[in-house]
């Protein structure tokens, strides 16, 4: 089967760092996206992993293991913005994207 | 501007009518695709269409019905058939390629009642 986990929610503190993992048994992989959605609005595109490493984008960088199945999303020097759910979906073999069921994340002051 | 319009932003019906999501896009993509997303799941694929006059079941097709008559447009119908169709539906498309990420419309909630 297809699963994709990820943490339901997470709380950190303002100027602060913060890491939500994912993890993905999926049949196929043609690559891992990360997207930010706030409440009751569309989901817009962060980042794109095909290969192993760290992908760095500003504030936010994103990780892939391949063989290890798990990637992760690091959010540096946190502000309040940045309260959102962080959905990890990865590419399957069909092109379709299959997404985790999103990580709530909660920047208090 | 380039981008993806659902229309409305709000819907409210009674239950036993069927009813028709807007999603239009002017980026010239190829791909379009519907997912619904319910609170606290992640979004499910409902139908996609990789190119005009072709169109595909996703994970949850039963009860939804979609047409491409058009590059720009994938109009979704809910019918009466959908048992739980209160939910948060969202247009997005792509653009030829594998490494080109899905860009979403702003999404309808639909409520019915």
């Amino acid at each position: 089967g297809q699963n994709i986990d990820q943490p339901t929610e997470m709380t950190a503190t303002e100027g602060a760092i913060v890491q939500i993992n994912c993890t993905y048994q999926t049949s196929g992989f043609n690559g891992l996206f990360w997207y930010q959605q706030h409440a009751g609005e569309a989901p817009t595109f962060l980042s794109y992993n095909v290969l192993d490493g760290l992908e760095e984008k500003g504030r936010f960088s994103s990780f892939l293991s391949r063989s290890k199945g798990y990637s992760y999303l690091l959010l540096k020097e946190l502000q309040m913005k940045d309260s959102a759910s962080y959905l990890c979906a990865v590419r399957d073999s069909g092109g379709k994207l299959i997404f985790g069921q999103g990580t709530e994340l909660s920047v208090k002051p | 501007d380039g981008g993806i319009t659902q229309s409305p932003k709000y819907l409210f019906r009674k239950e036993g009518q069927n009813v028709t999501l807007s999603c239009e896009q002017n980026l010239n993509h190829d791909a379009m695709y519907w997912y619904r997303q319910d609170p606290g799941q992640g979004l499910r694929l409902i139908y996609y269409s990789q190119i005009v006059n072709d169109f595909q079941k996703g994970d949850i097709a039963e009860g939804y019905s979609v047409s491409r008559e058009k590059k720009e447009s994938f109009p979704l119908t809910v019918t009466s058939a959908q048992k739980n169709p209160t939910a948060f539906y969202l247009c997005a498309s792509r653009d030829s390629g594998a490494a080109y990420e899905q860009y979403f419309g702003p999404g309808t909630r639909l409520t019915v009642t």
